[in-house]
């Protein structure tokens, strides 16, 4: 069964501390894996697109790393800001764009 | 440039009633998504539509209908509303089903079924 699962389900850290966010998926065949950013009460927001043969890929201060090998993907917050606080959603995608499995998300709260 | 507008944002429903969701967009997309969204689970696609005059069935398709008759519009009905579709409804839409293109998603509509 396709699955992705995300860990931890939620995380509190310090403004200004970096983070780690996890997701292991078992999808075949496996296309790409892409994770999300879900402010409170808004639809999801694209943050960074990985295909197979992409083992690292940074957006500002969101680098997400992918091991097609182990099927591990993690998703690293450095110097983490207020408006960081969301959810953070791990998405595979098995052949197509109707085809995404989602997790359900690791909730991140940044305090002052 | 709005993007992906749903109406409305909230809307509660008394069991057995009908009610349809509305999602536009504005940026000549062919795909769009309706998802539903619970508590402790991931997003799960309820139907999608490949262009215009099309639309096909996702992983929870059943109580729900769609119907797109215009490129821009894609509608989500709810015939006979039930407790278990109490959820946050999400429209997405995409240039493509390419596997590198990206959903871009409204803000939601909440919904709860008494």
């Amino acid at each position: 069964k396709n699955q992705v699962e995300q860990s931890p389900q939620s995380l509190i850290i310090l403004e200004g501390k970096n983070c780690t966010l996890q997701c292991n998926y078992t999808v075949s065949p496996f296309s790409n894996l892409r994770w999300y950013k879900q402010d409170t009460g808004r639809g999801p927001v694209s943050l960074t697109i990985m295909t197979f043969s992409e083992n690292t890929k940074s957006n500002r201060r969101y680098t997400a790393t992918l091991d097609a090998d182990t099927k591990q993907s993690s998703l690293h917050i450095t110097a983490s800001q207020l408006s960081d606080s969301a959810s953070y959603i791990c998405v595979v995608s098995a052949q197509s764009n109707y085809q995404l499995i989602w997790g359900a998300g690791t909730k991140l709260i940044i305090k002052p | 440039n709005a993007g992906v507008t749903q109406t409305p944002k909230f809307r509660v429903l008394k069991t057995g009633q009908s009610m349809t969701l509305l999602c536009a967009q504005d940026m000549n997309h062919e795909y769009m998504y309706w998802y539903r969204q619970d508590p402790g689970m991931g997003l799960r696609l309820i139907h999608y539509s490949v262009g215009e005059g099309t639309t096909a069935k996702g992983e929870v398709p059943d109580g729900y209908n769609v119907s797109r008759l215009k490129k821009q519009n894609f509608l989500l009905g709810l015939e006979s509303a039930a407790p278990s579709q109490t959820s946050v409804y999400f429209c997405a839409s995409s240039y493509s089903s390419r596997v590198l293109d990206i959903q871009y998603f409204g803000a939601g509509t909440r919904l709860s079924v008494l």
